[in-house]
């Protein structure tokens, strides 16, 4: 089975401060791997996806993340956080259900704070 | 109304009530999820549905109860709830494409926060 660990539960950077935060999955097959984000009171918003192809794989709001096979990582990464980028950051491994959809496993999370 | 919405955003129900979360996407896409979100503990997959099917019932307990009345709808029923069952619960959809369903992108709604006093 599927597995994500996020081991940072929080995480405090200052504004204009470059961001990585990690995600490290379990998965017996070529996964499929996305990071989300979500603000207070939102559900999740897709920040970027790696299905195959370039490792580096750029997202929305000047986001990117690189899938690294030999680590089993797919680290998120920012160059300059912006105090707006406060939320909570999930990963999350995602493998196809005998009769459709997406079975999406999570981490736990990475809540970051943004200091001014 | 574009997107995934959900209905209601805040629902607090006593024990012995019965009450229902709605979802509505907007989308076209043809799978619908239930995800339940608590604190300190990773989303749980609860139930999802493919074209109006339901593929994957992840051991949850019997006092939730899905319902897909098309590819547009998704209703979670409650009754008899517990203390424990207060969360935030997201429904998703997505649209199942040739890439395999491991690449189905999900798009989630804001949530219903459920408080069962």
């Amino acid at each position: 089975a599927q597995s994500v660990t996020q081991p940072d539960i929080h995480i405090t950077v200052s504004e204009g401060a470059s961001l990585e935060l990690r995600c490290n999955y379990s998965y017996g097959a070529t996964p499929y791997l996305f990071w989300y984000v979500q603000s207070p009171g939102q559900g999740l918003q897709l920040l970027l996806k790696y299905f195959s192809g370039d490792t580096l794989v750029q997202g929305i709001k000047g986001f990117e993340a690189e899938f690294k096979r030999s680590q089993s990582s797919f680290n998120l990464r920012k160059p300059s956080v912006h105090w707006s980028d406060a939320a909570e950051y999930f990963c999350a491994v995602g493998a196809g259900l005998t009769g459709g959809g997406n079975k999406l496993t999570f981490g736990t999370g990475t809540q970051l704070k943004v200091e001014l | 109304e574009t997107g995934v919405t959900q209905t209601p955003r805040h629902l607090v129900m006593g024990m012995t009530n019965k009450k229902s979360l709605k979802c509505e996407q907007h989308l076209g896409h043809n799978a619908m999820y239930w995800y339940k979100q608590s604190a300190k503990k990773p989303l749980e997959l609860m139930f999802v549905y493919s074209l109006e099917e339901r593929v994957e019932n992840n051991s949850v307990p019997s006092r939730f109860s899905p319902e897909c009345p098309n590819s547009s709808h998704l209703f979670l029923h409650l009754h008899t709830l517990q203390p424990e069952d207060s969360a935030l619960y997201l429904c998703a959809s997505s649209q199942d494409n040739l890439a395999g369903g491991g690449a189905n992108v999900l798009t989630f709604g804001a949530g219903s926060r459920l408080t069962v006093l």
